[in-house]
């Protein structure tokens, strides 16, 4: 089956930092990646994905490449604010449309 | 886009008692929908694998007696967490497969279910 290794937080990062969150996976086959955020109280939301090997999927200022020879989805954003503040989850989809979760990176931007 | 939406958002109930969830699919047909369990901190557990009109799959250490599931339409998959204890109190999350070949699957907003 499919296994996540997501980097281990909390992260606490200053307003305008360069975050890096890295994600490398396990799978059979070619999944689909996501980057999922979770905002406190809140369920999930998609914030990101890539179906295939080298696409970059990007949305509010981040940004993850698929990249099948090293099996990860680093997501990357150039200046964070203090409304990015979240639980981010990288997951990995089969083609059953089934999730599988990293543990999650604490992310808090501080002003 | 796709929608799902979850009800109730928040429930408390009594040991002992039953306490259903509903997932609705509100703009699309989804003949597969997911259940996750998400405890404090951590991460989501898929918990089962919900199939319009058969039965559901459940994840290996998911009692099938205590987490009743049932996609009775191909817009709703509701979730029963029967004779519930306080150790059943989590966030509960559900899924909802757009098409039958398409690897997306869009989430609901959530249940926070706590046993008393």
């Amino acid at each position: 089956g499919n296994s996540v290794t997501q980097m281990e937080g909390p992260v606490t990062l200053s307003e305008e930092a360069f975050l890096t969150i890295n994600c490398t996976y396990t799978a059979t086959g070619y999944p689909s990646l996501f980057w999922y955020v979770q905002y406190p109280g809140e369920g999930l939301q998609l914030l990101l994905k890539a179906t295939k090997a080298d696409d970059k999927g990007s949305n509010k200022g981040f940004e993850a490449t698929y990249r099948k020879e090293t099996t990860s989805f680093h997501l990357e954003k150039g200046s964070v604010q203090v409304s990015d503040s979240a639980v981010y989850f990288c997951a990995p989809h089969t083609n059953a449309g089934k999730s599988t979760f990293g543990d999650g990176t604490t992310l808090t931007v501080k002003p | 886009g796709a929608v799902v939406s979850q009800h109730p958002s928040r429930v408390i109930c009594k040991s002992g008692t039953s306490v259903k969830i509903e997932c609705r699919s509100l703009d699309f047909q989804a003949t597969t929908m997911f259940w996750y369990r998400q405890f404090p901190k951590k991460s989501l557990m898929l918990m089962a694998t919900s199939n319009e009109g058969s039965k559901a799959t459940y994840e290996q250490g998911v009692e099938k007696d205590k987490f009743l599931i049932n996609h009775a339409s191909l817009t709703l998959s509701t979730l029963t967490v029967t004779s519930a204890h306080p150790e059943d109190s989590s966030f509960y999350i559900c899924s909802a497969r757009v098409g039958q070949t398409n690897t997306e699957a869009f989430f609901g907003q959530g249940t926070r279910l706590t046993v008393v």
